[in-house]
């Protein structure tokens, strides 16, 4: 059973960069994407990004000059940074796996495990 | 990006109750739609993929159906611990998006 654990500072002051690590324990990091999803506090979720264990990414646009991951597959670990932050990256974030699922000609993507969350507070 | 509307935004049923939630996408997503269950303070819970598909270990009371724009999350026998949010998601191109949730509170 895979488990997902973010760690990382949960105050950032404005205009600084936010760093996160997922560490990954109980599989391995190879073949799957490995995602970055954020909640603000009270609202709905919104997908950050993925990176393949190959390294190769895939950002949202709403985030892509802000944001930058990285993946060490020696240490199973993964990580976001988002930089010059404001209030309104104020979120709990979520480290998750995405697995690609292949079923005749469809290839079908979904987060099929999630870290338990943590919150960033973006405040001087 | 693809939007996903969910209806509606929250909704009171008793223990028993058969209850529907609705997603609709625009545009057409083909059947690439998943389910979540998020309860307060935790992380979101993976239900259904490809629309109808229920992930392993879902108690089969949970269903889902549709395709293209417009889907159901269907339970069929409220339970107590189903009282949560539920988020639908589309994973037919990225920028991956979600349903802005449907609460399900105890009436």
């Amino acid at each position: 059973q895979v488990q997902l654990q973010e760690s990382g500072p949960g105050l950032v002051k404005p205009s600084e960069t936010l760093s996160l690590t997922c560490t990954v324990s109980g599989g391995s990091i190879s073949t799957y994407f490995w995602n970055w999803i954020r909640q603000p506090p009270g609202k709905g979720l919104e997908w950050i990004g993925y990176i393949y264990s190959s390294g190769s990414s895939n950002y949202n646009p709403s985030l892509k000059s802000r944001v930058t991951m990285s993946v060490d597959t020696s240490k199973n670990q993964f990580s976001l940074k988002v930089s010059s932050v404001t209030a309104a990256d104020t979120a709990v974030y979520y480290c998750a796996r995405g697995t690609r699922y292949s079923s005749g000609s469809s290839v079908w993507y979904f987060f099929d495990s999630w870290g338990q969350g943590t919150l960033v507070t973006v405040s001087s | 990006d693809i939007q996903m509307t969910q209806s509606p935004s929250s909704l009171s049923a008793s223990v028993g109750d058969r209850v529907t939630i609705t997603c609709r996408a625009s545009p057409s997503i083909s059947s690439y739609l998943n389910w979540y269950q998020q309860k307060p303070g935790k992380a979101p819970k993976f239900l259904i993929y490809a629309a109808s598909s229920l992930q392993s270990g879902v108690p089969s009371r949970f269903s889902g159906s549709g395709s293209g724009t417009d889907f159901t999350l269907t339970i069929s026998s409220l339970q107590p611990e189903d009282f949560a949010t539920y988020y639908c998601q589309q994973s037919y191109s990225t920028p991956y998006t979600f349903g802005q949730g449907t609460k399900l509170e105890i009436k």
